[in-house]
């Protein structure tokens, strides 16, 4: 399977400062998830967001999907240093078995 | 609480050893998936389950088994591990005809 994309890989702001994270991808999709991962640890669901949605908010978090450009853009707002982890999106693709993941982008949150 | 255990956490061994990796999850979800996470290369799926008996090949399963007797067993078998099987191992599930998948905190195997 083809991997989705993201960018930027690494992501450094200060504490309290938004942080935006891009993931594009190659086929049609259902929908598209975003995950967070600390640390070398297990991933954790963040938001899923469907083909037919164009914007979701779920907290601090506030997730975009343009499907004509096949892309979805992840913001988080007042960012903590709890942010600080690994952000991966994954989408569906053309299966319900299978999901196509991004690389993921690190993001640091500076005290 | 619901979860997703995976045992050993840690496991350094020598190619050519067979070893288990198990995977357990305590909330009847039907589909189980193992991942294998490597720097720079996000999640490649190793194997997935739909249900008992019923496995498909992900990916990346070249060196790997599985078996699903049971649904809250989902466990992964290398027979014959080689260095490049070196990596982060994660396994996770979900329930039928949801999308959300839950996983397991991963597995460092180290292959010498």
């Amino acid at each position: 399977s083809q991997q989705g994309e993201e960018d930027p890989q690494a992501l450094s702001i200060q504490e309290g400062e938004n942080a935006t994270m891009n993931c594009s991808y190659k086929t049609s999709i259902n929908n598209l998830q975003w995950y967070r991962q600390n640390s070398g640890r297990g991933l954790v669901h963040l938001i899923l967001i469907r083909s037919n949605e164009r914007e979701k908010h779920s907290g601090r978090l506030r997730v975009t999907l343009d499907t004509s450009k096949k892309s979805s853009s992840l913001l988080i707002t007042a960012s903590r240093a709890a942010d600080t982890a690994s952000y991966f999106c994954a989408t569906d693709g053309q299966s319900n078995y299978q999901l196509i993941w991004g690389a993921g982008t690190k993001l640091i949150i500076k005290p | 609480e619901a979860q997703v255990t995976q045992n050993p956490r840690y496991l350094i061994t020598v190619t050519g050893k067979k070893l288990t990796v198990t995977c357990s999850q305590n909330m009847n979800h039907e589909y189980m998936s193992w991942y294998r996470q490597d720097p720079g290369l996000g999640l490649r799926q190793i194997y997935y389950s739909m249900n008992v008996e019923v496995t498909d090949k992900g990916d990346v399963p070249e060196g790997y088994k599985v078996s699903r007797k049971e649904k809250r067993n989902f466990p992964l078998i290398l027979e014959s591990p080689s260095p490049n099987q070196t990596s982060l191992y994660f396994c996770a599930s979900r329930p039928d005809g949801q999308e959300t998948q839950y996983f397991g905190p991963g597995t460092r195997l180290l292959v010498l």
